[in-house]
């Protein structure tokens, strides 16, 4: 299994963006689908971005679709989630996480190695 | 959007007890469903992909089975660090989507 770290958490205002990073230190996840997932603390998880291994393909939950952007670099072996104008309802601990396939033409399979995640806070 | 349900959304049960944990999804969804633990504080770990193969390093006290829109994880004797929060996901159609959660507790 992949080791993944991700950063680029905190506290910020409504309104305001961030930019959340996944790497994995000693490792490569570039024939690897790609995804974000998330979960309010003491909630259950809400899956809300993927990639495919080349990045050509994008899909969204509609609830950060037009907000949030996936987005992957396999040269420096990282993924990013910029989130824009976030409201206080996208506060959770952010996970990254690989697929074993390359997410070709939507065709995903499971999640198999995450991140410890990143908690980000909206809040004014 | 497929509606994944989960029950029960707890249980209590004692160490060497056999546990199940239903999904159903809200359409048929073939094989692609799969089951994760979470413990507090904690990344989710994959146990069990495409309903029934276990995935690598996962102990064989845990199963899956089920197909189309009725799916069950089962554990045949629980373990101490079997007490974690446990989850079904399909990967049928995005969005894709999660259950609610299944806590299991110690009785």
């Amino acid at each position: 299994q992949m080791q993944l770290v991700e950063s680029g958490g905190g506290v910020v205002q409504p309104g305001r963006s961030l930019r959340l990073s996944c790497t994995a230190p000693g490792d490569t996840f570039s024939n690897y689908a790609m995804y974000w997932v998330r979960q309010v603390p003491g909630k259950g998880l809400e899956w809300v971005a993927v990639t495919s291994y080349d990045g050509s393909s994008r899909d969204y939950a509609d609830s950060v679709r037009g907000r949030f952007t996936i987005s992957r670099d396999n040269a420096k072996n990282a993924l990013y989630l910029q989130m824009n104008s976030l409201r206080t309802e996208d506060t959770a601990v952010y996970y990254c996480a690989t697929d074993v396939s390359k997410g070709e033409d939507g065709d995903y399979n499971w999640l198999e190695s995450w991140g410890q995640g990143t908690l980000v806070t909206v809040s004014s | 959007d497929i509606q994944m349900t989960q029950s029960p959304s707890s249980l209590s049960a004692s160490v060497g007890d056999r546990v199940t944990i239903t999904c159903r999804a809200s359409q048929s969804i073939s094989t692609y469903l799969n089951w994760y633990h979470q413990k507090p504080g904690k990344a989710p770990n994959l146990l069990i992909y495409a309903a029934s193969s276990l995935h690598s390093g996962v102990p064989s006290r845990f199963s899956g089975s089920g197909s189309g829109t009725d799916f069950t994880l089962t554990i045949s004797s629980l373990q101490p660090e079997d007490f974690a929060t446990y989850y079904c996901q399909q990967s049928y159609s995005t969005p894709l989507t999660f259950g609610q959660g299944t806590k299991v507790e110690i009785k």
